[in-house]
């Protein structure tokens, strides 16, 4: 049963780079079935998917954060990271990692997420 | 981007009792659609894919529907573990967009 578990700092000052690292056990983070994505929930909102990377190293970022987002992969350690630039308190929200898999057709698509962590932007 | 609408954003529903919760899609997904239940301090946990099958271990009172554009989630039979809030989530396209949720409530 794969595992995920986000880490990172919970507080972020504004225009700073928000960096966080989901770990990956109970599977292998290199399996050419698997993507690792990043999703976001603002407090009381919906959820807002940021992105994926795959082990290969290919990403698919949301447009509407792709000018502040990059991910990758480190296969050694089992980790997959994010980072966002400059962010300001509308970045404040709870970050999830989870892990894609293709359903037969479409994009891959999360089934397993971690538990999440919140991340507040504040001076 | 794909936009997904959930209604109602609150369904009140008493044990025992049918609910029937809608999501809709701005354009045809085909049924490239999932549904995840989500428990207050809980990450959302995938219920449905592909619009109608139930994903591991998830009890036969969850049932989906639908293709293109309208869907339906519908859980007959309420049980006490079942109130909670639902998200409905396109994968057709690209970037992955999520209605608002659906919290069901007791009556």
């Amino acid at each position: 049963q794969v595992q995920l578990q986000e880490s990172g700092p919970g507080l972020v000052k504004p225009s700073q780079t928000l960096s966080l690292t989901c770990t990956v056990s109970g599977g292998s983070i290199s399996s050419s079935d698997h993507y690792w994505s990043w999703i976001r929930q603002h407090r009381g909102k919906g959820l807002e998917w940021i992105g994926y990377i795959h082990h290969g190293g290919s990403t698919y970022y949301n447009p509407s954060l792709k000018s502040r987002v990059t991910m990758s992969v480190d296969m050694s350690k089992s980790q997959f990271s994010l980072k966002l630039s400059s962010v300001t308190a509308a970045d404040t929200a709870t970050y999830y990692c989870a892990r894609e898999v293709g359903f037969g057709s479409g994009s891959p698509s999360p089934d397993c997420w971690g538990q999440g962590v919140l991340v507040t932007v504040s001076s | 981007e794909i936009t997904v609408t959930q209604s109602p954003a609150t369904l009140s529903v008493s044990p025992g009792e049918r609910a029937t919760l809608s999501c809709t899609a701005s354009q045809s997904v085909n049924t490239n659609l999932a549904w995840y239940q989500q428990k207050p301090g809980q990450a959302p946990r995938l219920f449905i894919y592909g619009a109608s099958t139930r994903a591991t271990d998830i009890p036969a009172r969850f049932s989906g529907s639908g293709s293109g554009t309208e869907f339906t989630l519908t859980i007959s039979g309420l049980q006490s573990e079942d109130f909670a809030v639902y998200h409905c989530q396109q994968y057709n396209n690209p970037p992955l967009t999520f209605g608002q949720g659906t919290k069901v409530e007791i009556k």
